[in-house]
């Protein structure tokens, strides 16, 4: 069974500023998917950005992006210029193929503070 | 607006009582997922029904059980409601397949039961 690994409980960052989330994960395939999804204080689960596997660029969405090492397993985001409104829970999810589930991290709490 | 539809927002009830949660899919979505969310913690699955047919379990307890029905909607029965019940529950669909099936899953806003 898959597992994904979130090290950073909480973080906080000053509004402008960079920070990154780190997620692990553990599989022996070769091909997956990977995500980041937001939850803010409304509880939505929200698609941040995701990245295939077989794909070495990094997936980047405006002022998020991610650092994708395949053979470390590590899938971290990076948010630039944060905002207030990114304050939210993050959880990394790992998925096997399209059509199946997603396993999910057990999240960071980031704060972006003014 | 992820075009995900679950009822009730919120649910109140004792412990002992059973109770439905409602889950529609996004149009054309095949299957449908659910995951419970504790207090601050990350999402657990439960159990997926792909066009009506259970496709994967997880760590869902006897007392819960799902159905999917024909015109795809589903619903998780949790009978026997005890305290460490409460929780988020979410529903998620996805495309199932085809060049426009990028593995996301898209989430209602979940149901919030109370178990008191």
């Amino acid at each position: 069974a898959q597992t994904v690994t979130q090290s950073q409980p909480e973080m906080s960052v000053q509004e402008a500023e960079t920070v990154t989330l780190s997620c692990t994960y553990d599989t022996s395939e070769s091909n997956y998917y990977l995500f980041w999804y937001k939850q803010p204080p409304s509880r939505q689960m929200i698609l941040v950005i995701r990245q295939e596997a077989y794909k070495q660029q990094n997936a980047t969405e405006n002022r998020f992006s991610v650092n994708f090492q395949k053979a470390a397993k590590s899938f971290s985001l990076k948010i630039s210029d944060s905002q207030l409104g990114d304050t939210a829970m993050y959880f990394c999810a790992f998925g096997q193929d399209a059509g199946n589930m997603l396993t999910f991290g057990g999240g960071t709490r980031l704060m972006v503070k003014p | 607006d992820s075009g995900v539809t679950q009822t009730p927002k919120h649910l109140i009830t004792a412990t002992g009582q059973r109770v439905t949660l409602r889950c529609s899919p996004r149009s054309g979505d095949l299957s449908v997922y659910w995951y419970q969310q504790s207090l601050d913690q990350g999402l657990q699955f439960l159990i997926q029904y792909y066009n009506g047919e259970e496709r994967a379990k997880g760590n869902i307890l006897e007392r819960f059980s799902a159905q999917q029905f024909p015109d795809l909607h589903s619903e998780l029965n949790l009978s026997s409601l005890e305290l460490g019940d409460s929780a988020l529950y979410f529903c998620a669909s996805s495309v199932d397949g085809g060049v426009k099936d990028t593995g996301e899953l898209f989430f209602g806003e979940g149901s919030r039961l109370t178990v008191l």
